[in-house]
């Protein structure tokens, strides 16, 4: 089993729609967590942290839910610049192990 | 804002020769990292750095990679005897402590011919 697993994707998506991104991971001593942003040829970008507690910046809200194993991200009002491929991240002692990411494609 | 600036963007090696790609970490940052992300396919870990020597690495970081401080600024990947298969993007990444997140350089696009 991956230790960080994504829903595969592409999502193909409206403009202004609201878009769920979820992932798990499977070792529970992971001691912090981000979603990146990656568009394409480029490098990983922080989008956010991602906290218990949930925390939000603007359109976008992140999730964690530390039994299940389990961290969501929301974005809503979807723009076209939105596009791109979202990574969830985890980090583990020294390590920080990514996903494969989910590709998202806003269609005009 | 500070940033991982990464050299050279695009490097271009026949097969069997060896390669440097460098990069300069943010300055206060302590945790050291190099990824390769072979196009269309994830972003894998190779090594991380810490403290003047490697923390972790994965399986793909053999004998053929090796990784140096030579300075107090500069963090470069030296892979030895490239193949075709190493052609990917090599991305640098730093980060000021072990649990905040990592900021990545732009890459240096490595193309084995």
């Amino acid at each position: 089993r991956k230790e960080v697993e994504q829903d595969p994707g592409p999502f193909n998506v409206p403009e202004g729609a609201t878009v769920a991104f979820n992932c798990t991971y499977s070792n529970s001593a992971s001691q912090s967590f981000f979603w990146y942003r990656q568009d394409c040829r480029k490098e990983p970008k922080l989008l956010m942290s991602v906290y218990s507690s949930g925390n939000e910046d603007g359109r976008f809200t992140a999730q964690l839910n530390r039994a299940s194993q389990y961290i969501s991200l929301l974005i809503r009002d979807s723009k076209l610049s939105d596009s791109a491929t979202y990574l969830c991240v985890v980090n583990r002692d020294d390590k920080i192990i990514f996903g494969k990411g989910t590709r998202l494609h806003i269609l005009p | 804002e500070p940033e991982v600036t990464q050299t050279p963007s695009h490097q271009v090696t026949q097969m069997g020769q060896e390669v440097i790609l460098r990069c300069v970490p943010i300055s206060n940052h302590l945790y050291f990292y190099w990824y390769r992300q072979i196009l269309g396919q994830k972003v894998e870990f190779l090594v991380s750095f810490y403290n003047n020597e490697i923390s972790e690495k994965s399986e793909i970081f053999d004998d053929q990679f090796s990784v140096e401080r030579p300075d107090g600024s500069n963090f470069t990947l030296k892979i030895r005897s490239t193949k075709l298969e190493d052609s990917a993007m090599y991305f640098c990444a730093s980060r000021k402590d072990s649990q905040g997140s990592a900021f990545f350089g732009q890459g240096t696009r490595l193309t084995v011919v």
